[in-house]
């Protein structure tokens, strides 16, 4: 099942703003945008903010995501040592019918 | 507050079948469709289906397709996947996730599937 395409791997500073890409095509990002999930290892997955690029309601505005096109960005300001985590967008896949991720960015806050 | 919580963790010979269950509280469980999602040791998150707790209509990935079956209870808020004719690559945690918060709002705990002879 084709995915979605972003860096495996990033590292930024403390008090730095990082960007993560996820590129899909039309099927998918293009036509409904990405969810974006923030995973620390030993926990369950959490929503930072839905396809229309909206968060819910426990996350702190220092994650925003946006879209240009088969891009979705998540940008994170202000980083802190629990930004840590392993970062997946998501999103529905109108050819395939079904939801595809990509295959995770792993964020190294240094 | 929502809550979903799954069966414990299951040992499973090569071959053989699983069922995983999810117990949802704290919203209307007809509300949100409950999806699966899985996480094999090192890989990424790999979605498998969702069912409609509605109606009970189901949709699955296509490299689950014949292999999965998912289900719910309605009377008891809660969503099944089962998983057969199990091969070591299954050796996943497995999340029940409600979609809501338009994405996949609120997780299980995960069940972690080892299958091994």
């Amino acid at each position: 099942q084709a995915g979605l395409t972003q860096p495996p791997s990033m590292s930024k500073d403390l008090g730095q703003t990082v960007t993560i890409t996820c590129t899909g095509n039309s099927d998918n990002v293009g036509a409904q945008g990405a969810a974006w999930l923030q995973h620390h290892q030993g926990h369950s997955p959490k929503l930072l903010s839905n396809r229309n690029n909206n968060r819910p309601s426990d996350i702190t505005g220092r994650f925003s995501a946006s879209r240009s096109g088969n891009i979705d960005s998540l940008t994170i300001t202000g980083l802190q040592p629990d930004d840590e985590a392993d970062y997946y967008c998501s999103a529905w896949d109108n050819s395939l019918r079904g939801w595809v991720f990509g295959g995770g960015t792993k964020l190294t806050v240094l | 507050q929502v809550q979903l919580v799954q069966s414990g963790a299951e040992v499973r010979k090569p071959g053989a079948s699983v069922k995983v269950s999810c117990k949802t509280s704290g919203y209307t469980f007809t509300d949100h469709y409950i999806h699966w999602v899985r996480q094999a040791p090192g890989q990424g998150l790999d979605w498998m289906g969702y069912v409609n707790p509605n109606r009970g209509d189901t949709n699955y990935a296509q490299k689950f397709q014949g292999r999965v079956t998912m289900t719910r209870d309605a009377s008891i808020s809660t969503a099944y996947m089962e998983l057969n004719t199990l091969i070591s690559d299954d050796t996943a945690v497995y999340y029940c996730v409600a979609e809501n918060w338009g994405g996949f709002g609120s997780w299980g705990q995960g069940t972690q599937v080892i299958v091994s002879a």
